[in-house]
């Protein structure tokens, strides 16, 4: 069975930091991209970046560039999101999400329930 | 960045209608759309991947449509538990976007 559990979502003041980190578990991690997404309270679905399976590979969405950094270790089927300079507007839940396999055109299969990051002084 | 925009925001439907969510996208995205509901309180679940492929386990009474830049999902008949939010996403290049959501409530 395919699982990702979230973790490290906690309140934290405007300009602070936070890791969170994604287990994995169920599946062969190394074969696929992996994705973060948020969902601020009451609002719509987010997407805030994906690595590549080998890490290689990242991309984020505008408001996070240079703020936010994803990383990935292969060895312990683990998926992380270094977040800096902390904004309120930061604040949502954050789900860890299986992209596609390779070339393959299905991603977003698998969701975590997310961990809550709350940006408030 | 595609844009993506849902239509309509929210819709009533009684149990045993047909219904369709539009989704079009800003350029075309070719077939590389898909479809999620996301019940209060649950992460998103896929329903529909590369525009009309259904994701296993979901009822066939979902189905979707289009390329390009125009999309539909339909469920053929609602049900008592598709009463959710409902969202395309577009997985062409990045970054990944979503529609704004599609409300299907009870009327």
């Amino acid at each position: 069975e395919v699982q990702l559990v979230e973790s490290g979502g906690v309140v934290v003041q405007p300009g602070g930091s936070l890791r969170l980190s994604c287990t994995a578990s169920g599946f062969t991690f190394d074969e696929y991209t992996m994705h973060w997404v948020r969902q601020a309270p009451g609002k719509g679905l987010q997407w805030v970046s994906l690595i590549n399976w080998d890490g290689g590979t990242t991309h984020y969405e505008d408001s996070v560039k240079g703020r936010f950094t994803v990383s990935r270790d292969n060895s312990k089927n683990s998926l992380y999101l270094q977040m800096e300079s902390l904004r309120p507007e930061d604040t949502a839940l954050y789900y860890c999400v299986r992209g596609a396999r390779g070339d393959g055109t299905k991603e977003f299969d698998y969701w975590g329930q997310g961990t809550l990051v709350t940006v408030s002084s | 960045d595609i844009q993506l925009t849902q239509s309509p925001s929210s819709l009533s439907a009684s149990v045993g209608d047909r219904v369709t969510i539009t989704c079009r996208a800003s350029q075309s995205i070719r077939r590389y759309l898909n479809w999620y509901h996301q019940k209060q309180g649950n992460a998103p679940k896929l329903l529909i991947y590369a525009a009309s492929s259904l994701q296993s386990g979901v009822p066939s009474r979902f189905s979707g449509s289009g390329s390009g830049t125009y999309f539909t999902l339909t469920i053929s008949t609602v049900q008592p538990e598709d009463f959710a939010t409902y969202y395309c996403q577009h997985s062409y290049s990045s970054p990944r976007t979503f529609g704004q959501g599609t409300k299907l409530e009870i009327k």
